[in-house]
């Protein structure tokens, strides 16, 4: 079955120490996401990726940073810089980023089951 | 202030009641997209659409492009609809709403 898997589900960090969150598609996706979930807000974009090797910030990427060496992969960094990384992580694909693109489809995205992170 | 508003924000009701789920936004778009979260956390696609209405089952979602405005139905409502509704408008990237949470009672 293709699909998007994360791990792990739940993450405890003590303060001062980095992270890194598991990201892996089977779907031959060319874009992935990297979403923060808080409770009230609506999902906001941490990095995205069009292609291998490249990346670019979204809305939120003070504090992380990713990397996409393999069109399956695409691991998210928490560093210590983060100020408040307690919260839910979402990764997702889609065939191509998002764009004027038809069919629609190109554009729909598929989530991962998400990653909680908790800073104790 | 949020690009994407959506309404209400919490939903109840009864088994078999038809249930409608509003998204406005303001900007400018080409598509919207309707997503499922369940109380484990995972998102699932239901629709994306760029004009018009598209049904799936008991799921029907229509937009306005003009009005800026999309509804999600739900006909025959079932406790296992319960989950939060999230709306997604594409704008370059995509910007989300904060979700309805439906409550379906048996």
């Amino acid at each position: 079955d293709g699909g998007i898997t994360q791990s792990p589900k739940y993450l405890f960090r003590k303060e001062g120490q980095n992270v890194t969150l598991s990201c892996e598609q089977n779907l031959n996706h060319d874009a992935m996401y990297w979403y923060r979930q808080d409770p009230g807000q609506g999902l906001r974009l941490i990095y995205y990726s069009q292609i291998v090797n490249d990346f670019q910030k979204g809305d939120i990427a003070e504090g992380y940073s990713v990397s996409r060496e393999k069109k399956e992969s695409f691991p998210l960094t928490v560093t210590s810089a983060q100020k408040n990384p307690t919260a839910f992580y979402l990764c997702a694909s889609s065939i191509a980023p998002p764009g004027e693109r038809e069919p629609l489809s190109y554009n729909e995205q598929f989530f991962g089951p998400g990653t909680r992170l908790t800073v104790l | 202030k949020n690009e994407v508003e959506q309404s209400p924000q919490n939903l109840t009701a009864q088994e078999g009641e038809f249930i409608t789920i509003n998204c406005s936004y303001s900007v400018g778009i080409s598509a919207l997209h309707w997503l499922q979260q369940h109380p484990g956390g995972g998102i699932v696609s239901l629709f994306m659409l760029s004009s018009g209405k598209k049904k799936h089952g008991r799921l029907i979602a229509t937009i306005n492009i003009q009005e800026k405005h999309s509804s999600l139905h739900i006909t025959a409502s079932h406790p296992r609809d319960s989950a939060v509704y999230i709306c997604a408008v594409r704008a370059g990237q995509f910007y989300f709403g904060t979700g309805t949470s439906l409550t379906v009672i048996p």
